[in-house]
């Protein structure tokens, strides 16, 4: 079974702290995605990376940025944690193919709930 | 960029009952998911499809290309089945890379 694991379930920072979340995946996955959710929003892509050191803007970049040092490895830095930025993330990996659909599948973590006092 | 609406936000319903969850998209898309999320965070998919219909167990999905609409049913319903439920699109694109496009969830309770 594929598993997308992150660091954390529970994470309490304090406004203008950097932060880090961190996100692994075991299955070779190319591709990896950083969402937030929010209650009456859904989820909404921050960024998201198709190979190593390739990183692409999703809809709500403002205030993060990403890492991907390694295929297995996608992180999620708040710069200057802010309190609109409390909210669960979640990261997702999916492969790239040539054929069928099954490349559009994506594979959850449990997410991380982060609170910004 | 795509607009994807479900309806309804909340259902409420008892066990046993037959559940319709629907979704729709505004632009033309690659794939369409289903996917349910229990209290505590962690999404599966449960479906995914770019025509006719699937079924899985209780759950069956279908969708409608030309009239950009999709429905989860679920058919005898249990209290187990109590979660939010979650349509996305995948956009055209050539290897799966693009990020979803999510509805905001329906957020089901059934009753025993």
């Amino acid at each position: 079974d594929v598993k997308v694991t992150q660091s954390s379930r529970y994470l309490v920072k304090r406004t203008g702290e950097k932060v880090f979340l961190e996100c692994v995946q075991d299955m070779d996955h190319e591709n990896m995605f950083w969402y937030r959710q929010d209650p009456g929003l859904g989820l909404r892509l921050i960024y998201f990376s198709y190979d190593v050191k390739m990183k692409e803007k999703g809809d709500i970049p403002e205030g993060y940025s990403v890492s991907r040092e390694k295929k297995e490895r996608f992180s999620l830095i708040l710069e200057s944690a802010s309190t609109n930025q409390t909210s669960m993330y979640l990261c997702a990996s999916s492969r790239t193919g040539t054929g069928g659909l099954a490349k559009n599948i994506q594979y959850f973590g449990a997410g991380t709930r982060l609170s910004v006092l | 960029k795509n607009e994807v609406e479900q309806s309804p936000q909340n259902l409420t319903a008892q066990e046993g009952e037959f559940i319709t969850i629907n979704c729709s998209y505004s632009v033309g898309i690659s794939a369409l998911h289903w996917l349910q999320q229990h209290p505590g965070g962690g999404i599966v998919s449960l479906f995914m499809l770019s025509s006719g219909k699937k079924k899985h167990g209780r759950l069956i999905a279908t969708i409608n290309i030309q009239e950009k609409h999709s429905s989860l049913h679920i058919t005898a319903s249990h209290p187990r089945d109590s979660a939010v439920y979650i349509c996305a699109v995948s956009p055209y694109s050539g290897g799966g890379a693009d990020g979803l496009t999510f509805g905001k969830g329906t957020h089901l309770i059934i009753q025993p």
